[in-house]
């Protein structure tokens, strides 16, 4: 498959639950975003990941834990997340880090926290 | 921080009148400005963009205008058709950190047939 892949597409789970939410890109990008996308919200930047480093982490709660085991796939690890939680995260790519790299995203995962 | 603010929320235009987005920025600092359309369901994908050099920019029947000395910038769709109801999402950036994009809070295009 061509593009940015995340799977699962769709998750539900208890606040005591652990889960994984993985984005892959197969287009030869170094760099990799985590986006969170709440209804009536704008999108909100959560981590950004180049060559595997991260270089941005916003202010995101430690209940939320990203991976990036080489430029292809990141992963976001949840642990003990709250109902507010519940949103659509969507990955994204982009070349390099810099303006003219446009971010191409993923079709995101649509998390419900019961 | 730097906050970007889209109106409207909702739109509804009639087929084939023309659509307009504004969004409007609080970084002075700010000179890239991409615009993000996302259909139902689907991923945001880049439209059209434009960098602080610019005043304008056009692509077949979309345009952006920025006006750096009020710090907003608008998207303009001529000659609506169906397959434009999206929701839109503006962003404003500064270049040396052009990862970080702040985006708006979206408007909810709907062309009516």
């Amino acid at each position: 498959e061509t593009g940015v892949t995340q799977t699962p597409r769709h998750l539900v789970m208890g606040m005591t639950n652990k889960k994984s939410l993985k984005c892959e890109q197969h287009l030869g990008h170094n760099a990799m975003y985590w986006y969170k996308q709440s209804a009536k919200k704008p999108l909100e930047l959560m981590f950004v990941y180049s060559l595997e480093e991260r270089v941005e982490n916003n202010s995101v709660p430690s209940r939320f834990s990203p991976e990036c085991p080489n430029s292809s796939h990141l992963f976001l690890h949840l642990h003990t997340l709250q109902p507010e939680d519940s949103a659509l995260y969507l990955c994204a790519s982009s070349q390099m880090l810099g303006p003219s790299n446009e971010q191409f995203f993923g079709p995101g995962t649509r998390l419900t926290v019961l | 921080g730097e906050n970007v603010e889209q109106h409207p929320s909702t739109l509804s235009v009639q087929e084939g009148d023309s659509a307009v987005i504004k969004c409007t920025y609080s970084d002075s600092a700010s000179n890239y400005f991409p615009w993000y359309k996302q259909e139902l369901g689907k991923r945001p994908q880049l439209i059209i963009d434009i960098r602080s050099n610019v005043g304008e920019k056009k692509d077949q029947r979309i345009a952006v205008t920025l006006n750096k000395t009020a710090k907003h910038f608008s998207l303009h769709i001529t000659e609506t058709q169906p397959e434009d109801s999206a929701v839109y999402f503006c962003a404003a950036t500064r270049m040396d950190s052009s990862y970080k994009l702040i985006f708006g809070s979206g408007t909810r295009l709907l062309v009516r047939p």
